[in-house]
């Protein structure tokens, strides 16, 4: 079966701080695919990365950056000098080799950020 | 914007009553998915369609049904409605090619209450 952990509800943080978002995964599959996305308070889902299991390298892009341990099943998410715009549920997803129907979401991560 | 195109954004509707909801992949891609957010069950995958036939099942209840039509549009139809059937509904598109998962892009959504 496969799952995704994202234990922390809800986090607020002042603007310019740095901010983590944890998230681990179970799954039996060995090629999997990790994604996370951000839905922001007007409800769309925006999609921000998919990373295979065979790629452990860390991405940045921009202000984001993504930190995949397989040793520990992790793959989580850090915002450097996070801003207001920020302000978003951050959901974390796993899905398998084949297709991705049976792609499974967190229950998501609600980041505040204060001005 | 991602592409995908849902209407309507908003319905309201009576118990016991049957709404559908329609959903407009992104250009290119043959694969739609149903996904149903709501504050207690989070974003449940409820059925994947592909190029017309059905894929994958998930939560999806008896009293809804999907179909994806030639032109790959697709629609839900959500039957004998009750209070605890309000709720988010997102569909999703992707490319779904031979070599592995793609990502998902989705839809604005359908904010569906049932009174």
């Amino acid at each position: 079966a496969q799952k995704v952990t994202q234990a922390q509800t809800e986090i607020s943080v002042v603007e310019k701080e740095d901010v983590t978002l944890d998230c681990v995964y179970e799954t039996r599959d060995t090629t999997y695919y990790l994604f996370w996305y951000k839905q922001p308070p007007s409800g769309e889902l925006v999609f921000l990365i998919r990373r295979n299991s065979f790629d452990e390298q860390n991405e940045i892009s921009g202000r984001y950056s993504w930190n995949f341990q397989k040793s520990t099943s992790s793959f989580n998410f850090t915002i450097t000098a996070s801003q207001v715009v920020d302000s978003a549920v951050y959901f974390c997803a796993l899905s398998g080799r084949y297709n991705n129907n049976d792609m499974r979401f967190g229950a998501g991560t609600r980041l505040t950020v204060k001005p | 914007d991602s592409g995908v195109t849902q209407t309507p954004k908003h319905l309201i509707t009576a118990t016991g009553q049957r709404v559908t909801l329609r959903c407009s992949p992104r250009s290119g891609d043959l694969s739609v998915y149903w996904y149903q957010q709501s504050l207690d069950q989070g974003l449940q995958f409820l059925i994947q369609y592909y190029n017309g036939e059905e894929r994958a099942k998930g939560n999806i209840l008896e009293r809804f049904s999907a179909q994806q039509f030639p032109d790959l549009h697709s629609e839900l139809n959500l039957s004998s409605l009750e209070l605890g059937d309000s709720a988010l509904y997102f569909c999703a598109s992707s490319v779904v090619g031979t070599s592995g998962t793609n990502e998902q892009f989705f839809g604005p959504g359908t904010r569906l209450t049932v009174l």
